[in-house]
């Protein structure tokens, strides 16, 4: 399978703490990109790391992927309320098509 | 800033009827996208268009055809609506992937589908 599969599925942290979720694949990638979407709508791109990069920032968001291991962990650090939503990984392999994964559910409780 | 806009946010339709999707874009990107999202499934590939007039089969194509006559708009197309195609549906656009560009998606708002 293409596909990046979530770890957790689901995942609940009070506000200000960290959340961490997990993506993992099979197959070789040319980068692998996180996105988050809010119930009911569509989604959002959050940050790409390629295959030759290691870690990324972008604001409290922090990305490392281990080609060795085929993982990637997204890290949000001081959670709000307002990032409670879907976070999906996905994986472009080298065609025009991005593979997505089902996705962790987080909820930051107030 | 790029805009994927998607005509209909829900429609409610009956089995056997034609249903139209349809998707716009403004950035001109080359690639476009259908994807339908149901729980526990994460998001599967109906059908992807990196150019005008040309279409490629995604994962899950059976029952659903598209049409992309003008570059900014990517139509799908259900010929015979079943209650099995009850879902939301993601349309989305990116450029080709190259050296100054990563394929990142720029998704619409989703069409929600309930088939009765």
């Amino acid at each position: 399978s293409q596909q990046g599969e979530e770890d957790p599925q689901a995942l609940s942290i009070q506000e200000g703490e960290n959340a961490t979720m997990n993506c993992s694949y099979k197959t070789s990638i040319n980068n692998l990109q996180w996105y988050r979407q809010n119930s009911g709508r569509g989604l959002v791109h959050l940050i790409l790391i390629r295959s030759n990069e290691r870690e990324k920032h972008s604001g409290r968001l922090r990305v490392t992927l281990d080609t060795s291991k085929k993982s990637s962990s997204l890290l949000i650090t001081a959670s709000r309320a307002a990032d409670t939503a879907s976070y999906f990984c996905a994986l472009q392999t080298g065609a025009n098509n991005l593979f997505f994964g089902t996705g962790t559910r987080l909820t930051v409780i107030p | 800033d790029v805009k994927v806009t998607q005509s209909s946010r829900y429609l409610v339709k009956r089995t056997g009827e034609k249903v139209f999707l349809e998707c716009v874009q403004d950035m001109d990107h080359e690639n476009m996208f259908w994807y339908r999202q149901d729980p526990g499934l994460g998001l599967r590939l109906i059908y992807f268009s990196y150019d005008v007039k040309m279409k490629e089969k995604g994962d899950i194509p059976e029952g659903y055809s598209v049409s992309r006559e003008k570059k900014e708009r990517f139509s799908l197309i259900l010929e015979s609506a079943s209650t099995n195609q009850t879902s939301m549906y993601l349309c989305a656009s990116s450029l080709l992937p190259g050296a100054a560009n990563t394929g990142e998606l720029f998704f619409g708002e989703g069409s929600r589908l309930t088939v009765l």
